[in-house]
C-alpha cells in the first residue's frame, strides 16, 4: 500500500492567496483527519471525516479554512485568504474503523509558508 | 479533557545504551495511548499503542512501552539505542469523544555514536 498521500509537499504563497492542500487516504480507510503542526501549538486536530462526512470541525481556526471530502479517496483543505500565521505543516491521516483504538496513519505532510 | 505530558524536550543517549522517553497522561475513563516517531521532513510513523491487557506493549523497530496505571505513565523504551533512532517522538492519547489524538509536545531523542 502506498500509504497516505499528500500534495504538494511544499507550498510557498503570498498573503491573501488561496491555498489548496490535497490528501488521498489509504484505500479502504473510512476515517480521514487533518492536523496542523506548529512550533507554538504543537500538533492539533483541525477536522475529521467519517465516510466522507465531516464529523467534527471544532478545530478549524476560522472561516478562512474549509475542508471537503467529495469521495472516499480524496480530500482537500483550503485556506482563503491565507495569512502568514497559517504557516505550518499540515498532516492528513486516515484510519480503519475498529473502535476508539483505531490507529491513525499519517501522510508526509505539506509544509506551507505564507509570506 | 484528556492530555499527555512529555516532561523532557530532549533526551541524549549513547549508542548501545538503553533509552527511555517519558510520557504521563490524564484521562477520564480508559486510556488509549499511542507513540509516534517523526523523522526530519517526514510524517508521523506509528510505533505502538496500548489499549488493554498486558502492561508491556511491543512495537516497531524494537521499541516497547510500559503502561503504569498507578503512575499514569506510558514510557517508551528500547534496550539498545541506535544512531538511526534519533528523531522526534510523540506520545498521544485518544479522545474517545472526538475520536482525535491529543499529542504531547514531543521529545527529541539524540543518540550519539
Amino acid at each position: 500500500d502506498a500509504g497516505v498521500i499528500q500534495s504538494p509537499r511544499h507550498e510557498v504563497t503570498e498573503m491573501g492567496q488561496e491555498v489548496t492542500l490535497r490528501c488521498k487516504p489509504i484505500s479502504g480507510h473510512d476515517y480521514l483527519f487533518w492536523y496542523r503542526q506548529t512550533m507554538m501549538r504543537g500538533l492539533e486536530l483541525l477536522i475529521y471525516f467519517n465516510n466522507n462526512v465531516p464529523i467534527d470541525d471544532s478545530g478549524m481556526p476560522e472561516d478562512r479554512f474549509s475542508a471537503k471530502m467529495p469521495n472516499a479517496s480524496f480530500s482537500t483543505l483550503k485556506i482563503q485568504p491565507s495569512e502568514p500565521r497559517d504557516s505550518a505543516v499540515y498532516f492528513c491521516a486516515s484510519s480503519l474503523t475498529s473502535g476508539v483504538s483505531d490507529t491513525q496513519y499519517f501522510g508526509p505532510g505539506t509544509r506551507l509558508t505564507v509570506l | 479533557a484528556q492530555s499527555v505530558a512529555q516532561p523532557e524536550d530532549q533526551v541524549n543517549v549513547a549508542e548501545g545504551n538503553p533509552l527511555t522517553v517519558k510520557c504521563t497522561y490524564s484521562v477520564s475513563g480508559n486510556p488509549y495511548l499511542f507513540w509516534y516517531v517523526q523523522y526530519p521532513n517526514r510524517g508521523l510513523q506509528f510505533l505502538l499503542k496500548y489499549i488493554t491487557g498486558d502492561n508491556l506493549v511491543k512495537g516497531s523497530y524494537g521499541f516497547e512501552a510500559e503502561f503504569n496505571k498507578s503512575q499514569t505513565s506510558f514510557h517508551l523504551k528500547k534496550p539498545s539505542a541506535l544512531v538511526s533512532d534519533s528523531a522526534l517522538y510523540f506520545c498521544a492519547v485518544m479522545d474517545t469523544g472526538r475520536r482525535a489524538l491529543t499529542f504531547g509536545s514531543g521529545t527529541r531523542l539524540q543518540v550519539q555514536p
